[in-house]
């Protein structure tokens, strides 16, 4: 079976600090691990996905993901928050056939000016 | 051009009635989800199907009926309305890595559902 936890319903930032969302996964099979953005009103965006290549995984908007098997760990960051970074981010993990994804309950950012 | 399109993106409607929300994808992808949000954001996978064919369902209230009609459309009839119904479903679809996929899910836009 597989999960997510993502720690922290409620993040704050300053704009201009770092970004540091956390999400743990346990999952039986190597995972494809994936972060997801819903602006308000609006669908979820794929930010970036691990698929079983480099461990440092880039994304849009300058978001970016390591994968750390040993801590079970696939924690978002962004150097520098801009106060468009405001929204709701989902983590989320799927087997490698790619046909049950499980969320975690999402992190909402808020970016202070 | 929309990949994954769903229709309305809003109703309003009162307890007891039937409602239907429709969703097309133009991705070619063989999988595609019914996904509903309540208000604390939580995302709660409802139905799955691949080529037309019910791989997930989880446990909904059976007033809850998918259907698929060709493998680009999976549409969601709900009968009998509920005050708990209200909520945000969300359609997707995805193509997994072994059929030349990307693995990940694409979503629609949402249809706000609301229950008087």
């Amino acid at each position: 079976a597989q999960s997510v936890t993502q720690l922290g319903s409620h993040v704050s930032v300053s704009e201009g600090a770092l970004v540091l969302l956390r999400c743990n996964y346990s999952s039986s099979v190597p995972p494809y691990l994936f972060w997801y953005v819903q602006y308000p009103n609006q669908g979820l965006q794929l930010l970036l996905k691990y698929t079983s290549a480099a461990t440092l995984v880039k994304g849009i908007n300058g978001f970016e993901a390591e994968f750390k098997k040993s801590e079970t760990s696939f924690h978002l960051t962004k150097p520098s928050a801009h106060m468009s970074d405001a929204a709701e981010y989902f983590c989320a993990v799927s087997d490698k056939a790619g046909n049950q994804f499980y969320f975690g309950t999402g992190t909402s950012l808020t970016v202070i000016p | 051009d929309t990949a994954v399109s769903q229709t309305p993106k809003y109703l309003v409607t009162q307890m007891g009635n039937d409602k239907s929300i429709k969703c097309e994808q133009n991705l070619g992808h063989d999988t595609m989800y019914w996904y509903k949000q309540d208000s604390k954001k939580f995302l709660k996978i409802m139905f799955s199907y691949n080529n037309k064919e019910l791989i997930i369902n989880e446990t909904v209230p059976n007033r809850f009926s998918p259907k698929s009609p060709d493998k680009a459309h999976l549409n969601l009839h709900i009968n009998s309305l509920e005050l708990g119904d209200s909520a945000v479903y969300f359609c997707a679809s995805s193509q997994d890595s072994l059929f030349r996929g990307t693995g990940e899910l694409f979503f629609g836009e949402g249809s706000r559902l609301t229950v008087l």
